[in-house]
């Protein structure tokens, strides 16, 4: 079965500082990926999304994740974070079908003032 | 556009009683999935259904069902329920099937406690 590991359980950074969130993935075949973001309170929203062509995608609020297919990731970063970035974020992969979306355990991320 | 829907957005029940959790998806929205949150396992995949029909399942045991009615609302049934099932419960409506690269947005999600 699918398995989605996500290094980081806890992150905490400054406003301005650079984030970057692994996710690893087990399957190797043909994967769809993404990444969501859960803000307190809040229900899950897609944050960015990878299906095929460049594996640099770019999603909303500044964030972009790299797919590596060589090293079966897809790592999400942000050049310069701010507090609203304060979140819980979830990396999911799909096999195109089977089993639905497997998501990581997630990565609760808090942002200092 | 309205979002996903969940009702009710909170549910306390005892052991061995069953409960039912409703879904309305997004207008035009054919697919509907719904997921486990819990703590120690995190989001778990649970079913999904397309035009009334379940379409892929996850690891969960039989007192776990669903269905999905012409208009694509879905409800999720689970009978016998044990502690272990109190979670929070997501439902995720796409317009195709994960089959066909759709995207799928959550709703609130259902916070179920068995006591």
């Amino acid at each position: 079965a699918q398995s989605v590991s996500q290094h980081n359980h806890h992150v905490i950074l400054s406003e301005a500082a650079s984030l970057e969130l692994g996710c690893n993935y087990s399957y190797g075949g043909t994967v769809n990926l993404f990444w969501y973001v859960q803000y307190p309170g809040q229900h899950l929203q897609l944050l960015l999304k990878y299906f095929s062509g460049d594996p640099l995608v770019k999603g909303i609020k500044g964030f972009e994740a790299e797919f590596i297919k060589s090293k079966f990731s897809f790592n999400l970063r942000k050049p310069s974070v701010q507090w609203s970035d304060t979140a819980e974020y979830f990396c999911a992969v799909s096999q195109g079908g089977a089993d639905g979306l497997t998501f990581g355990k997630g990565t609760h991320l808090i942002i200092q003032p | 556009k309205a979002g996903v829907t969940q009702t009710p957005r909170y549910l306390i029940k005892t052991r061995g009683q069953q409960v039912t959790l409703s879904c309305s998806p997004i207008s035009g929205h054919r697919s509907v999935s719904w997921y486990q949150q819990t703590p120690g396992q995190g989001l778990q995949f649970l079913f999904e259904y397309f035009s009334e029909t379940q379409r892929n399942k996850g690891n969960f045991p039989g007192r776990f069902s669903g269905r999905q009615f012409s208009n694509s609302r879905s409800e999720m049934n689970v009978s016998t329920l044990e502690l272990g099932d109190s979670a929070l419960y997501l439902c995720a409506s796409s317009l195709g099937t994960s089959w066909d690269n759709n995207e799928q947005f959550f709703g609130p999600g259902t916070r179920l406690t068995v006591l």
